[in-house]
């Protein structure tokens, strides 16, 4: 695949589960960003790592929001105890090496009942 | 605090019809300034990278300029395939790689 990868595109969960989102960046990009879309504002900064590490993760809202990357290729994003607050669309993206120019991904809807 | 804010929110224009979007930015030394497109549904799609004031770039119908505390998207005889929203981004000295976007303006174009 040419492009930055998520899976799943859609994920509806109830108040209080737990989910998982995946993304698989574009071969050979060691920078990797995760982002968070609500609807009609642009997309805001969670974490981003350089290999295995994060280099950065203030923009993670709470303890309830975690992300890893244990091989330095795909990242997970983990949220606990959801709220109707997380739902937004999750969008992931990679660069070569930053300050490369960072590729997005489609997408992970997630909804949250 | 820095800021980015993009106008106008929405923008009609007809076929033809050329137009500009502004970004204007408040922060601590710009590391470069982004403009991406993205469709419904979609991811945001890279356009441009502009780095310095008085640097412009230019791709089919699209231009972007630079200044000390702004951008521009010119958009020149717009076709309705460019309707979408297109978004701002800077990435500033001490915030780390990540980019700061604008809410973005919603362009639509009508036959």
């Amino acid at each position: 695949g040419a492009g930055v990868s998520q899976t799943p595109s859609n994920k509806v969960t109830e108040k209080g589960k737990y989910v998982e989102l995946r993304c698989d960046p574009i071969s050979g990009h060691t920078a990797l960003y995760w982002y968070r879309q609500s609807l009609g504002q642009g997309p805001e900064f969670l974490i981003y790592f350089q290999g295995t590490g994060a280099a950065d993760d203030s923009g993670l809202p709470n303890d309830r929001f975690f992300a890893v990357r244990p091989e330095g290729s795909v990242s997970t994003l983990k949220i606990q105890r959801t709220e109707r607050g997380d739902s937004a669309v999750y969008l992931c993206a990679s660069s070569r090496t930053p300050p490369d120019t960072q590729y997005f991904g489609p997408g992970t809807r997630l909804t949250v009942l | 605090e820095d800021q980015v804010t993009q106008s106008p929110e929405a923008l009609r224009l007809q076929e033809g019809e050329s137009s500009s979007l502004n970004c204007s930015y408040t922060v601590s030394g710009l590391r470069g300034l982004f403009w991406y497109r993205q469709d419904p549904g979609k991811g945001p799609e890279f356009l441009f990278t502009l780095y310095s004031a008085g640097e412009e770039k230019e791709k089919e119908r699209l231009k972007a300029t630079l200044t000390k505390k702004e951008s521009f998207l010119h958009i020149t005889a717009p076709k309705p395939e460019d309707s979408a929203t297109y978004l701002c981004a800077v990435r500033f000295l001490g915030g780390s790689e990540k980019l700061v976007f604008g809410k973005g303006t919603k362009l639509t174009v009508n036959p």
